[in-house]
């Protein structure tokens, strides 16, 4: 049973606005990564984080931005929103050693109008 | 060019039919791994595969690194299966995972 939770569950922003997305990282997990999935399509990397630092990144613009706790909790900011964001944002939790394994979180669906 | 590709994109099958879902894959991996995502975002992991086959209750996955291909099939299905289900790898370089942009299931009762 997954111990990633994420909040909020859903969330209405307008064009221009800024967001901040949070996520708890299951026990003992040291590593977190998020993802941006779009309607109908697979998750795409956004970045990861690891002792908090950033430790990778997908294709995407500078507003997207993180952070990593000392309690290994995490969030994504967007920086002035675009339509386009709209989606649903997935974190996941791991422990770097144990073969990638990796623990979703419900996911936060985002939508700017 | 994704380096993730599943077959068939949508499926609809009666319940009680054996369910085959294709991945295919263009990169050096060290797992694939096949996830669950109901109606409403959350995803479950199912397997994490680096060879061979594998099978939980009526799920089994099958990985062929030579071929790149893995196929996770279905047996007995029942309506409670109707999800998507998508297929992710880790690349042996770099952090990410790559995904498919997978498979909507329906099984009719």
């Amino acid at each position: 049973e997954t111990g990633v939770t994420q909040s909020p569950t859903h969330l209405i922003k307008t064009r221009g606005q800024q967001v901040t997305l949070r996520c708890s990282s299951q026990s003992g997990h040291n590593t977190v990564s998020w993802y941006q999935q779009a309607l109908g399509q697979g998750p795409q990397f956004i970045f990861q984080y690891y002792r908090e630092e950033e430790n990778g990144r997908g294709n995407f613009p500078p507003r997207f931005s993180g952070l990593q706790f000392p309690n290994y909790s995490s969030e994504l900011n967007v920086n002035a929103l675009e339509l386009d964001d709209s989606a649903l944002y997935l974190c996941a939790s791991s422990f770097v050693g144990t073969a990638y394994e990796q623990y979703f979180g419900p996911g936060t669906r985002l939508t700017v109008t | 060019k994704n380096e993730v590709e599943q077959s068939p994109q949508n499926l609809t099958a009666q319940e009680g039919e054996f369910i085959t879902i294709n991945c295919s894959y263009s990169v050096g991996i060290s797992a694939l791994h096949w996830l669950q995502q109901h109606p409403g975002g959350g995803i479950v992991s199912l397997f994490m595969l680096s060879s061979g086959k594998k099978k939980h209750g009526r799920l089994i996955a099958t990985i062929n690194i030579q071929e790149k291909h893995s196929s996770l099939h279905i047996t007995a299905s029942h309506p409670r299966d109707s999800a998507v289900y998508i297929c992710a790898v880790n690349p042996n370089t770099g952090n990410q995972f790559y995904f498919g942009t997978g498979t909507s299931l329906t099984v009719i009762p």
